[in-house]
């Protein structure tokens, strides 16, 4: 098993909508949670973090952690065309984990 | 500009061959790290150093070395041991490692295909 489980998707949303994405870990030792997004052939960069559970609200973007359910949560309101990418959710103990990507697309 | 650079964005080999990757940092940071990423896996560990002269086997170092003789620059080599070696080679730093190693910030990548 995964330390980090990622449903890849994709994800195909109408412009306007919201995105829903979520990543399950197994490790209680993570601590700080983040979610990096990819655009295709680019490295990744990161978009939010949080520390411990609860949310966070940055802009269009909202990341949730549910430490008692080892789970995280990403929302995109309003979604852009713009915000077509693969967002990989990633997690640190003594080393960053990764979860595997879900790639997203927002149509015009 | 700060950032991390690496070169060259597409790379191609024959197997057998070693190939080493470039990979430099000027944003002063102490940590830094080399990824793969295969298409359903994201990223995999391969290296890290967390300063100059020192370094650690991430999750899939078999077939790979690496040295950080500068604190600026972390090259990676792919050996002709690697058995899979095709894929895009990321490479990151940070300011602090461990736990706080969270915020890293990502090169361009390098494709790799080895033939």
């Amino acid at each position: 098993q995964k330390e980090v489980e990622q449903d890849p998707g994709p994800l195909s949303v109408p412009e306007g909508a919201i995105v829903s994405l979520n990543c399950t870990y197994s490790n209680s030792a993570f601590q700080y949670f983040m979610w990096y997004r990819q655009y295709s052939r680019k490295g990744p960069e990161l978009l939010m973090y949080t520390y411990s559970s609860g949310n966070k609200e940055d802009g269009r973007f909202t990341a949730q952690v549910d430490k008692s359910s080892k789970y995280i949560s990403l929302f995109i309101r309003d979604s852009q065309p713009s915000d077509s990418a693969t967002y990989l959710c990633a997690m640190v103990d003594y080393k960053l984990s990764f979860g595997a990507g879900t790639t997203v697309t927002v149509r015009a | 500009d700060g950032g991390i650079t690496q070169s060259p964005k597409y790379l191609f080999r024959k197997e057998g061959q070693n190939v080493t990757l470039s990979c430099e940092q000027n944003l002063n940071h102490d940590a830094m790290y080399w990824y793969r990423q295969d298409p359903g896996q994201g990223l995999r560990l391969i290296y890290y150093s967390q300063i100059v002269n020192d370094f650690q086997k991430g999750d899939i170092a078999e077939g790979y070395s690496v040295s950080r003789e500068k604190k600026e620059s972390f090259p990676l080599t792919v050996t002709s041991a690697q058995k899979n070696p095709t894929a895009f080679y990321l490479c990151a730093s940070s300011m602090a490692s461990g736990r706080l190693s969270y915020e890293q910030y990502f090169g361009p990548g390098t494709r790799l295909t080895v033939t």
